[in-house]
């Protein structure tokens, strides 16, 4: 069975602090994996990682894949109130139609 | 920009009622999407569907169905509503295999 597993599932930082999220999983087939953030509504789309080692960075926001050890980081630094939100982990399989396997999420909240 | 919209934010039906929810993209996505996020759960896949007239199962099917007979257009049917369906229905579309899914700001439906 196709696995996503987030860490830490909470977390309360201070602003200015640095925060790494981690995504770990068990999936045949693997085509690349996927961060969202969502807040009040809508998922929003962040990143997609198809290969290991290679950095994808959006300002203060910063993720890579490793396919051999089967996980995924996304780094925040220099947090802000409106990073808070709730971090969705998502795993793509090679078939049709791009089913997406997600994670519990990560809730982060940051305080002023 | 990419917009997914869903027909209802809030929906209140009672048990054993037919109830559909309504979901439009406007970009001409081959792909589209239906999941529910619980708490606790994260978002899981209820149906997808590749082109016009095709369907596939999701993850958890069981007391659902949908009709795309239209590109833009992705209906999630509940036929005969109970209480465990009371949740957050999102829907989503993608362009093609490579691209990834962009969200519609979800319905909170409530079954009563």
């Amino acid at each position: 069975e196709d696995k996503v597993v987030q860490s830490p599932l909470s977390l309360v930082v201070h602003e200015g602090d640095t925060v790494t999220l981690n995504c770990s999983y068990e999936v045949t087939n693997f085509r690349s994996l996927l961060w969202y953030k969502q807040e009040k509504k809508a998922p929003t789309f962040l990143f997609m990682l198809t290969s290991s080692g290679i950095e994808k960075k959006s300002g203060r926001l910063s993720s890579i894949l490793d396919k051999k050890e089967l996980f995924s980081i996304l780094n925040i630094t220099a947090t802000q109130t409106g990073d808070s939100a709730v971090y969705l982990c998502a795993v793509e399989k090679e078939t049709s139609g791009s089913r997406l396997t997600f994670g519990e999420g990560t809730q982060l909240t940051v305080n002023p | 920009d990419v917009k997914v919209t869903q027909s209802s934010r809030y929906l209140v039906k009672r048990t054993g009622e037919k109830v559909f929810l309504e979901c439009v993209q406007d970009m001409d996505h081959e792909n589209m999407f239906w999941y529910r996020q619980d708490p606790g759960l994260g978002l899981r896949l209820i149906y997808f569907s590749y082109d016009v007239k095709m369907k596939e199962k999701g993850d958890i099917p069981e007391g659902y169905s949908v009709s795309r007979e239209k590109k833009e257009r992705f209906s999630l049917i509940l036929e005969s509503a109970s209480t465990n369906q009371t949740s957050m229905y999102l829907c989503a579309s993608s362009l093609t295999r490579v691209r990834p899914q962009h969200f519609g700001d979800g319905t909170r439906l409530s079954i009563l």
